[in-house]
């Protein structure tokens, strides 16, 4: 299957911080996706992304659809501790039907 | 809006028993359907997805199978649990042209 780098694999960060990830891929996306899940429930999507350079906010959540087409970033500002989750992208390619690639997930623990 | 209703929540099962797994989704017709394993609390691996009735597409060989008696529910099943088949089950539906919606998981302990 289509491979989706996103990095970084685990954060450990302080209330109050700022957070960046990001997903970067060879092939040419359409769309981006972003999501959140929580210990033991299902991912839910937080921002979805259809045009590049579209930059799409959700609260403290801001995701950008990369200019190339070939990556995605989402940053979140002032961290809570309920920020704490695996966060997911996922793209679908252009051309390519409906099925959206996931990403292997950041790992976000917000230290109070 | 769609609701993916997954059950049961958690599951332990002795090795070389059955299992059913069953999703049904709401709000929706015709939606492309999805089974995905995580291990771990970490990636997502598509185990099957079906665009329609009867229709089943399987992206690994393993011990599952799955199917779609109706438009709206999708069944993940094995003959025969292996102790590798534990993890957290995760259904999800699309409509066209929109992402995904997770069903809220079936963590599957097989002992």
């Amino acid at each position: 299957g289509q491979q989706l780098n996103q990095s970084p694999q685990s954060m450990f960060i302080q209330e109050g911080e700022d957070v960046s990830m990001n997903c970067t891929s060879s092939s040419i996306f359409n769309t981006w996706l972003w999501y959140k899940q929580e210990p033991g429930e299902g991912p839910v999507l937080l921002i979805a992304l259809y045009k590049a350079g579209e930059l799409t906010s959700n609260g403290r959540l801001t995701a950008q659809f990369g200019i190339t087409r070939k990556d995605s970033f989402l940053n979140i500002s002032a961290s809570i501790p309920s920020d704490v989750g695996i966060y997911f992208c996922a793209g679908r390619i252009r051309n390519t039907g409906n099925q959206f690639y996931f990403g292997t997930g950041t790992s976000l623990t917000v230290i109070p | 809006s769609q609701t993916i209703h997954q059950w049961p929540a958690t599951l332990v099962q002795p090795v070389g028993s059955p299992l059913s797994l069953e999703c049904t989704v709401e709000g929706t017709s015709n939606p492309n359907l999805y089974w995905y394993r995580q291990a771990a609390g970490r990636g997502l691996q598509l185990l099957f997805y079906s665009v329609g009735i009867g229709q089943i597409s399987s992206e690994v060989p393993q011990n599952l199978s799955a199917s779609r008696p109706q438009d709206r529910q999708f069944i993940l099943s094995s003959k025969k649990l292996l102790l590798s088949d534990s993890g957290f089950y995760l259904c999800a539906s699309q409509r066209i042209n929109y992402g995904y919606t997770f069903g809220s998981g079936t963590r599957l302990t097989v002992v």
